[in-house]
């Protein structure tokens, strides 16, 4: 199975700033990767999807970038209502595998 | 409008079974794969199974591989998640996934997710 290595666990920023989580998979998983936000009480949201498309609708200060084993997300001009969880997952091979989660607040 | 509606969940002892519901809307269901993907209490996801959209074939997590099984009714437009011989670690929020494209296995849309708790 891949391992989905997800990094920092808990991130405190200020509005405005730029913040970047990142994954890293066992083996290649050739951009076959999405993240999701997912605010308290609610379900998951998808964000990206490819590595690096934007999900319909989702503000363009999101961005995925990455290849190989190694992606990231990042959140331009944080804003208040980022705070939330972010997800990655993996959907090049069975199974399907999430990152451990990182919870962002508002420093 | 794309819905997803989860049903079926609840309290439950271990070794008992459950069947999951997920009635779908706003889209051609049957053009599509599903998958269940459920979330343990301040946990992190979890992949559980997705189905292909004629239901022929079906693919599952390690975790539950011979105890649950995915299923759908493409006429009644709803998936299903039969889980068998329950133990207190399938305590989670279950959530029923569309992907993001027919073929696709990332999830665009979720339904609103349902409780099953195992315990005696």
């Amino acid at each position: 199975d891949i391992q989905m290595t997800q990094s920092p666990a808990s991130l405190s920023a200020s509005l405005g700033e730029t913040v970047t989580i990142e994954c890293r998979a066992s083996e290649d998983i050739y951009s076959n990767l999405a993240w999701y936000q997912q605010k308290p009480g609610n379900s998951p949201q998808l964000l990206i999807y490819d590595a690096n498309s934007l999900a319909d609708g989702v503000p363009s200060r999101f961005s995925g970038s990455g290849s190989g084993t190694q992606y990231s997300l990042k959140i331009n001009s944080l804003q208040s209502e980022d705070v939330a969880s972010y997800f990655c997952q993996q959907y090049n091979n069975y199974p399907f595998t999430f990152g451990s989660g990182t919870k962002l607040e508002i420093k | 409008e794309v819905q997803l509606v989860e049903s079926g969940g609840g309290l439950v002892q271990p070794g008992r079974s459950l069947k999951l519901s997920c009635a779908a809307s706003g889209f051609t269901f049957s053009d599509y794969n599903m998958a269940w993907v459920r979330q343990a209490p301040t946990k992190g996801l979890e992949w559980v199974a997705s189905i292909s959209y004629g239901g022929s074939n079906t693919h599952y997590g390690d975790s539950v591989k011979g105890r649950f099984t995915i299923s759908r009714d493409n006429a009644k437009s709803t998936l299903y998640l039969q889980m068998d011989s329950l133990r207190s670690e399938d305590t989670a929020t279950y959530y029923c996934a569309r992907p993001g494209w027919e073929r696709g296995n990332y999830f665009d849309y979720w339904g609103q997710g349902v409780m099953v708790t195992v315990s005696s």
